[in-house]
């Protein structure tokens, strides 16, 4: 079965330095990979997906994460980080062409960016 | 264009009560998929509705139900509630055949936070 961890809970970042949320996943074959974020009151948006291809994909609102298949990762960075990146982190995975196969969700990370 | 709605927002139950939850897809959304989010864990997945009918379901017990309207609105019920059914559930809509790597097409509502006493 498909899993992903999310290994930090809590993650602080001061203003303006990268950032970087970490996802490992366990899957049979190769994966599709997703990050989601969660603002309070609000539904998960879509930040990002791996597919296949380039290793480093581009997501909304300045994200970027890179799938290492070596170390089956995909962890999820930003050059500079904003207070208004606070919120609650998703990585996901579903097995390549699963079809309609949902989403498995890690834990979640909470992001702080502090002024 | 109003994306996901749910209702209600917040509820508070007490043990043993039923309760049901509702929510209103994208336009253009034919697909409903329930979540369960429990504090400090990810979403996850309860069953999914098409065309009226329950397509997929995750590991949960037969206390949870669903339906789909014609409309494509759905409704999760819960029976017999137990204290640890309290959590955040979020709906989620797409377009029939949308998933496998087109995950960007599903949209999420902002959830009904269940709390049971």
């Amino acid at each position: 079965a498909q899993s992903v961890a999310q290994p930090e809970d809590q993650v602080n970042v001061a203003e303006g330095n990268p950032l970087t949320v970490k996802c490992t996943y366990s899957v049979s074959g190769n994966p599709y990979l997703f990050w989601y974020v969660q603002y309070p009151n609000r539904g998960l948006q879509f930040l990002l997906k791996y597919i296949t291809g380039d290793n480093l994909v581009k997501g909304s609102y300045g994200f970027e994460a890179e799938f290492n298949k070596s170390q089956t990762s995909f962890h999820l960075k930003k050059p500079s980080a904003l207070v208004s990146d606070s919120a609650l982190y998703f990585c996901a995975v579903i097995p390549l062409n699963s079809g309609n196969t949902p989403l498995v969700f890690g834990k979640g990370t909470r992001l702080s960016v502090i002024a | 264009d109003a994306g996901v709605t749910q209702s209600p927002t917040h509820l508070i139950k007490t043990r043993g009560q039923q309760v049901t939850l509702r929510c209103s897809p994208k336009s253009g959304h034919d697909t409903v998929s329930w979540y369960q989010q429990a504090l400090g864990q990810g979403p996850q997945f309860i069953f999914q509705y098409y065309e009226e009918e329950e397509r997929q379901r995750g590991n949960f017990p037969d206390r949870f139900s669903g339906h789909q309207f014609p409309n494509y609105s759905s409704e999760l019920n819960v029976n017999a509630l137990l204290l640890g059914d309290s959590a955040l559930y979020l709906c989620a809509s797409n377009l029939f055949g949308t998933g496998g790597g087109e995950e960007e097409k599903l949209f999420f509502g902002s959830g009904t936070q269940l709390s049971v006493l």
